[in-house]
C-alpha cells in the first residue's frame, strides 16, 4: 500500500528565511512525487512533480524540491519565503501504474511572519 | 477555458436527506476524483473513475454513490447513510501516470 507521511503539522519561518517542508512516502515500485498548495476555501494547486531523473525539480512561484530515494524523501524547498507562500501544503504519491487516485499526506500549514 | 468546475460552492444538508455535488471537467480526462477534506486529516479518497460507466471505491465510500455517465461528468451523491457528512469535499480529474491531477474549487456541505 502506498502512503505518505508529512511529519509537521505547522512550520513557522521568518519572511526571507529559507523555507523546508518534509514528505517522506512508501510505495511498492517506483514513485511519481507531487506537491500541492491549497489556500482557504480554495482547492488544491499544482506545484512541481518528480517523474525520473534530476533529483533536484523545480517548480512554480521559486519552489522547489529534492527527491532522495535512499531516504525515500520528497522535501519542498524555497530560498526566501514570502508573507503570500502563509498555506497548506500537500505532498501526494503516485506508483507507475495506470490511472491510479493520488494519495496525500495530511498536509503541513505553512505560517510566515513578517 | 480548460478546467474543472464544482457546484455549488456552498451546500447545506437537513437530516435524512440525499445531497448531490456536481463535478464538471472539459480537460478530455479520463479519471476523476472525489476527496473529502477534514481539518488535520489531508485528503480522503471516497470514489474514483478510470473510464466511463465504471468507478471504484476509495477508502470511505460508506454513506456515498456516484455515476459515471459522461466522460466529462462524475457526480457525488451524499446520502442520508452518511453519518458525519459536514466537510469540504474536492474533485480532480487527470490523464493519469505521470500527469499530475487537476482540482475543481471545493465544495462545503454542512448539515443543518
Amino acid at each position: 500500500a502506498q502512503s505518505v507521511a508529512q511529519p509537521e503539522d505547522q512550520v513557522n519561518v521568518a519572511e526571507g528565511n529559507p523555507l523546508t517542508v518534509k514528505c517522506t512516502y512508501s510505495v511498492s515500485g517506483n514513485p511519481y512525487l507531487f506537491w500541492y498548495v491549497q489556500y482557504p476555501n480554495r482547492g488544491l494547486q499544482f506545484l512541481l512533480k518528480y517523474i525520473t531523473g534530476d533529483n533536484l525539480v523545480k517548480g512554480s512561484y521559486g519552489f522547489e524540491a529534492e527527491f532522495n530515494k535512499s531516504q525515500t524523501s520528497f522535501h519542498l524547498k524555497k530560498p526566501s519565503a514570502l508573507v503570500s507562500d502563509s498555506a497548506l501544503y500537500f505532498c501526494a504519491v503516485r506508483t507507475y501504474s495506470g490511472n491510479t487516485p493520488l494519495v496525500f499526506g495530511k498536509g503541513t500549514r505553512l505560517s510566515v511572519i513578517a | 477555458d480548460g478546467g474543472i468546475t464544482q457546484s455549488p460552492k456552498y451546500l447545506f444538508r437537513k437530516e435524512g436527506q440525499n445531497v448531490t455535488l456536481s463535478c464538471e471537467q472539459n480537460l478530455n480526462h479520463d479519471a476523476m476524483y472525489w476527496y473529502r477534506q477534514d481539518p488535520g486529516q489531508g485528503l480522503r479518497l471516497i470514489y474514483y473513475s478510470q473510464i466511463v460507466n465504471d468507478f471504484q471505491k476509495g477508502d470511505i465510500a460508506e454513506g456515498y454513490s456516484v455515476s459515471r455517465e459522461k466522460k466529462e461528468s462524475f457526480p457525488l451523491t451524499v446520502t442520508s447513510a452518511q453519518k458525519n457528512p459536514t466537510a469540504f469535499y474536492l474533485c480532480a480529474s487527470s490523464s493519469g501516470g505521470h500527469t499530475e491531477a487537476f482540482f475543481g474549487q471545493g465544495t462545503r456541505l454542512t448539515v443543518v
